[in-house]
């Protein structure tokens, strides 16, 4: 089945500066991969996605890359705020899978 | 429903007793998931139902573990003689297209074995 890697654990950035996310998958049948916020006692909340038929996405200050020959992908967040302050879990699943498998999870903390 | 609806939303129980944890989907969503979310972890997939097919049950931990799903409505997860290492948030999540696509996560029950 498919694994997923998520580093760092922990990230802590000054506002303003950027953040990455690093994510790896096992599964090379995988074309789908999302990203959910999920700040503290909330329920996860989808930020972005990307499916392999491009390499990136962008929305605003939030982007997602993604190298299918190497299976990771990452997400980039510029000129951070206090309010992106979360865990991130970025996540994988193939065409034909009916779920999702996590990676573990990224705690960021912006400081103002 | 605006969204997913998940009772209780917080749930102690003793071990060794059956918990019943309650999930409503968002109307017309025809796929229901069940994940288990530990302190500080990532989270792990329990179950999948699709519509009217047979679940996908290939993440349930134990057959202390089980799920059903009336139609497209309702969802509840039972566990069964409890054990601490069950305590952890269950989330359930409705998507309205088969596959993994644009889910919708409750707000979770957090479980409590002690």
């Amino acid at each position: 089945g498919e694994n997923v890697e998520q580093h760092p654990s922990t990230l802590s950035v000054q506002e303003g500066d950027s953040a990455v996310i690093k994510c790896t998958y096992s599964d090379s049948a995988s074309n789908y991969f999302p990203w959910y916020k999920q700040e503290l006692g909330k329920r996860p909340q989808l930020i972005i996605d990307i499916r392999s038929n491009v390499g990136e996405k962008k929305d605003q200050r939030i982007a997602v890359t993604l190298n299918k020959t190497a299976k990771h992908f990452s997400l980039h967040i510029t000129e951070t705020q206090p309010e992106d302050s979360a865990v991130y879990f970025c996540a994988a699943s193939s065409y034909a899978g009916n779920m999702l498998t996590f990676g573990g999870g990224t705690r960021l903390m912006v400081k103002p | 429903g605006a969204g997913v609806s998940q009772s209780p939303s917080n749930k102690v129980t003793e071990k060794g007793k059956d918990v019943e944890l309650r999930c409503d989907p968002i109307s017309g969503h025809t796929a229901l998931y069940w994940y288990r979310q530990r302190l500080g972890q990532g989270l792990e997939f329990l179950i999948y139902f699709q519509g009217n097919s047979a679940p996908d049950k290939s993440g349930l931990p134990s057959d202390r573990f089980s799920a059903e799903r009336t139609g497209e409505s309702v969802s509840t997860l039972t566990i069964q003689r409890t054990q601490q290492e069950d305590s952890a948030v269950y989330l359930c999540a409705s998507s309205p297209e088969r596959g993994p696509y644009g889910y919708t996560f409750g707000s979770g029950t957090r479980l409590t074995v002690v």
